[in-house]
């Protein structure tokens, strides 16, 4: 199994705190992700990262800010957290290399609700 | 707007036989496909993909079919097992696009003794 983390498993909060997910691998591998899954939507991307302080948006980012400072650690924050922002997170990573590229290895996933 | 899709969104087979779970795309530029399965409360795993330029990967149990004038792929599951009862993701990406998928929504598969 890939070497992928995410912190915490589960969270609850209130609509309008702030919240941070953690990512953590141990694979030092150059791309990683965040997406969400909600019923009848499957995963939908949120951010990614191509590299150490590269990042760019995906299909959901709206309300949703990301960082990677080190190649291990990919964080998303929640500004504002409102309640539609209640879901499963999960991290990916994936290698640089061609033909491996698109394979994408998933972290656990973080339940947060928002109430 | 659905690029992919997984229209059925569950599926029953016996133990045994052939599970066959199909999914569609719209997005012509889409030139890698992927095979993810999911058990509750674990994050997604991968199982098989397939690369436009073919039209048919496989690995032990596991087979992909791609149609690329239908703008159709399959996963075929022989034989079915009871652990194999999961929810099953189709996803597809397309060159230059730091490997960003874009999945389906997902077919349950149930497995029956």
């Amino acid at each position: 199994d890939a070497g992928i983390t995410q912190s915490p498993r589960h969270k609850v909060t209130e609509t309008g705190t702030p919240v941070t997910l953690r990512c953590h691998q141990t694979e030092n591998h150059r791309y990683m992700y965040w997406y969400r899954q909600d019923p009848g939507h499957g995963l939908r991307l949120i951010h990614y990262s191509y590299g150490v302080k590269d990042t760019d948006k995906g299909e959901v980012s709206d309300g949703y800010s990301v960082s990677r400072s080190k190649t291990e650690d990919f964080l998303l924050t929640l500004e504002s957290a409102t309640s539609s922002q209640t879901s499963v997170y999960f991290c990916a990573i994936s290698e640089s290399t061609s033909g491996k590229s698109y394979e994408q290895y998933f972290g656990p996933g973080t339940r947060l609700t928002v109430t | 707007d659905q690029q992919v899709k997984q229209n059925s969104p569950s599926l029953s087979v016996q133990e045994g036989r052939i599970s066959i779970l199909n999914c569609d795309y719209t997005n012509s530029m889409f030139d890698y496909f992927l095979w993810y399965k999911k058990y509750p409360a674990e994050g997604p795993t991968f199982l098989i993909s397939i690369s436009s330029i073919k039209d048919k990967n496989e690995d032990g149990r596991f087979t992909v079919f791609l149609n690329k004038s239908a703008k159709h792929l399959s996963l075929h599951i022989v034989p079915s097992q009871p652990g194999d009862s999961a929810v099953y993701f189709c996803a597809a990406s397309y060159t230059g696009t730091a490997s960003k998928l874009t999945f389906g929504t997902g077919t349950r598969l149930q497995v029956t003794l």
